[in-house]
């Protein structure tokens, strides 16, 4: 089967550093991505690793260690305007992305 | 110029009742995808199609029927609506050769009573 884990809820004052982790299992793994969801609002589609390292796009970073099944997104500087849910998920040789149970982050002035 | 677009936003209907959710998209994608979240906020695949094609059909009632007229849209019809049924419905799209890369439409709150 494939599964997914990530923290249930982060906290961070503006303009700090927070890591959202993401460790997975899957069959057929091709890539892992990251989802950004504001309350009341459409998952929106932030990054994508297929292969091991960091990716960066702008104040976002996402991270991937296919030996360790594992990943993460790095928010930097950040705003009160980021605070939202994130969810990492995977994609197999099933055509269809597993969604992870999301992490809920929260930016305090 | 909306990319993804679902009408209604806000659905509030009956236990028993037959209902629909329309999609539509108009970024050329050939794969379109309906999602379910629940109240925990867990967002769950239930089909994919790709070109007009039924792809994924995961472990869904069978009240729940997909219809593709052709590829920029995607309906999803669900009789004898249940009280579990409340969720919110996500309609997405991608490229076929980028499954990973998918546009969410603003969702439909289906609140069964």
């Amino acid at each position: 089967g494939q599964s997914l884990e990530q923290p249930s809820e982060v906290t961070a004052v503006e303009g700090a550093i927070v890591q959202i982790n993401c460790t997975y299992q899957t069959s057929g793994f091709y890539g892992l991505s990251w989802y950004q969801q504001h309350d009341g609002g459409a998952p929106t589609f932030l990054s994508y690793n297929a292969l091991d390292g960091l990716e960066e796009t702008g104040r976002f970073s996402s991270f991937l260690s296919r030996s360790d099944s594992y990943g993460y997104l790095l928010l930097q500087e950040l705003q009160m305007k980021d605070s939202a849910s994130y969810f990492c998920a995977v994609g197999g040789n099933t055509d269809k992305l597993i969604f992870g149970t999301g992490t809920r982050l929260q930016v305090f002035p | 110029d909306t990319a993804v677009s679902q009408t209604p936003k806000y659905l509030v209907t009956q236990m028993g009742n037959d209902k629909s959710i329309k999609c539509e998209q108009n970024l050329g994608h050939d794969t379109m995808y309906w999602y379910k979240q629940d109240s925990k906020k867990f967002l769950k695949i239930m089909f994919s199609y790709n070109n007009k094609e039924l792809i994924i059909n995961e472990t869904v009632p069978n009240r729940f029927s997909p219809k593709s007229p052709d590829k920029a849209h995607l309906n999803l019809h669900i009789n004898s609506l249940e009280l579990g049924d409340s969720a919110v419905y996500f309609c997405a799209s991608s490229q076929v050769k980028e499954p990973d890369t998918q546009y969410f439409g603003p969702g439909t709150r289906l609140t069964v009573l």
